[in-house]
């Protein structure tokens, strides 16, 4: 079983729809990233969340630690925002040597079409 | 100029070759990472450093090795390639100062085993 689910794991939206990507995890967290990886494959890290919502440009990421949930929206969406985006947790039972090792979701290939 | 670089970006070679993958950072953080990712799977952890001295096996490490020659370099050995380690290796560093511990990402290199 995946400690770490996304959905869906294909999505194409026309330019200007507002986007959900979710995540789920199975485990305890003492935090979770958003990830994006481009086509040319590189990695940019969007968000790190522990609670709350974060916001940054047309992009927001929420978290429910109580429901180990998370999603990412992407408002006004762009054929720029195609790409995969990747939900990665930190694993709790790490942080006492402080590590934060991640587990990866199999990430979610979004494709804008104008 | 890219804080965190890797050499080679592809790399071709046979069954059995020992190979090196090499990782420079110039943002000064003690963390390092070798990931890697295969198509439908997520980004796995090989081997992190948390500084010089402190390197420690991640859930994939057999068939690998690594060297922390300074802060700023993070190298990986393939001692004897096989097929099945075909696949795109990252690198990253992290900074758990300032409470968000980010992790950047080199832009990948390809390695195809025959």
């Amino acid at each position: 079983k995946n400690e770490v689910e996304q959905s869906p794991q294909n999505l194409t939206a026309q330019e200007g729809e507002f986007i959900t990507i979710n995540c789920s995890y199975s485990v305890g967290i003492s935090a979770l990233h958003w990830l994006q990886q481009h086509p040319g494959g590189g990695i940019v890290s969007l968000f790190m969340l522990s609670s709350g919502k974060k916001k940054h440009g047309r992009l927001i990421a929420t978290i429910n630690i109580q429901e180990k949930h998370s999603s990412l929206h992407i408002t006004a969406s762009h054929p720029r925002d195609s790409a995969v985006y990747i939900c990665a947790v930190e694993l709790i039972y790490f942080q006492h040597r402080g590590s934060e090792k991640l587990v990866f979701g199999k990430g979610t290939k979004l494709t804008v079409n104008p | 100029d890219a804080d965190v670089t890797q050499t080679p970006r592809n790399r071709i070679t046979k069954t059995g070759k020992r190979i090196m993958l090499e990782c420079s950072q110039t943002k000064g953080h003690d963390r390092m990472y070798w990931y890697r990712q295969d198509p439908g799977l997520g980004l796995r952890l090989i081997y992190y450093s948390f500084d010089v001295k402190d390197i420690n096996k991640g859930e994939i490490s057999d068939g690998y090795s690594v060297s922390r020659q300074a802060q700023a370099k993070f190298s990986l050995s393939l001692e004897s390639a096989i097929p099945n380690q075909t696949a795109l290796y990252f690198c990253a560093t992290s900074d758990p100062s300032g409470g968000a511990d980010t992790q950047y990402f080199g832009p990948g290199t390809r390695l195809t085993v025959l």
